[in-house]
């Protein structure tokens, strides 16, 4: 699987913006980029994955470069809830379903 | 909402003892996985099921893990015997697959066990 890149951790405050990066510079053409997150003592959650646009669900938008080397998870207004550890995961299609997680960042959400 | 559901929540054991986990994966999903989570690990996957059967446990110490899926409602992962290193939070999630694709491209977890030998 290939690999991702992400900072250890960030920090935003409430009702803020929340823009978290992701590197992927060795992506394949059939690579899908999932985003999950962890909740403090939870297990792990879907929040949103793409492929080449920018996709928004509920949750967030995935903004993903033209080269596909890097994506960007937003978070449009921050709230103390999303504090949590957030994964940016590489999935082939039809490859295994499996998840490699790798460190991941670790949002912190002031007041 | 449909959940996965693991049971125990917590687990102390002493070293040697078995230690048995179970999970209830959401209903109609064909394919669960068994993670495990430590600090210094991070997110390991420990094996995965489809419809039933093994499809990969390369990621499960041999001589004392084992999973199994008696039923389609029902997975279970044992250590035996148990050793501190094994302490960890045990997560199990499912989802489900269709013709080698995900039909659904997300897996649900569970809340994880937290099992704990001394």
């Amino acid at each position: 699987d290939a690999k991702t890149t992400q900072p250890n951790s960030m920090e935003s405050n409430e009702e803020e913006p929340v823009h978290l990066p992701c590197n992927h510079s060795t992506i394949s053409g059939t690579d899908y980029i999932h985003w999950y997150r962890q909740l403090p003592s939870q297990g792990p959650e879907y929040v949103i994955h793409g492929l080449t646009s920018n996709v928004n669900n509920r949750m967030a938008s995935l903004a993903i470069a033209e080269d596909r080397k890097s994506s960007t998870l937003i978070l449009h207004r921050a709230t103390l809830r999303d504090a949590a550890v957030y994964y940016c995961i590489l999935r082939s299609q039809g490859g295994s379903e499996k998840l490699v997680f790798g460190k991941g960042t670790k949002l912190t959400v002031n007041p | 909402d449909a959940r996965v559901t693991q049971t125990p929540r917590h687990k102390v054991t002493e070293m040697g003892q078995e230690v048995t986990m179970r999970c209830q994966p959401i209903l109609g999903h064909n394919t669960v996985f068994w993670y495990r989570q430590t600090m210094m690990q991070g997110l390991e996957l420990l094996a995965y099921f489809r419809n039933r059967a093994p499809l990969d446990d390369s990621g499960m110490p041999k001589d004392r893990f084992s999973a199994e899926m008696p039923d389609a409602t029902l997975a279970t992962l044992k250590i035996q015997p148990s050793e501190p290193r094994d302490s960890a939070v045990y997560f199990c999630a499912s989802g489900l697959v269709n013709g080698g694709r995900a039909v659904k491209e997300t897996q649900y977890f569970g809340p994880g066990t937290r099992l704990l030998v001394l």
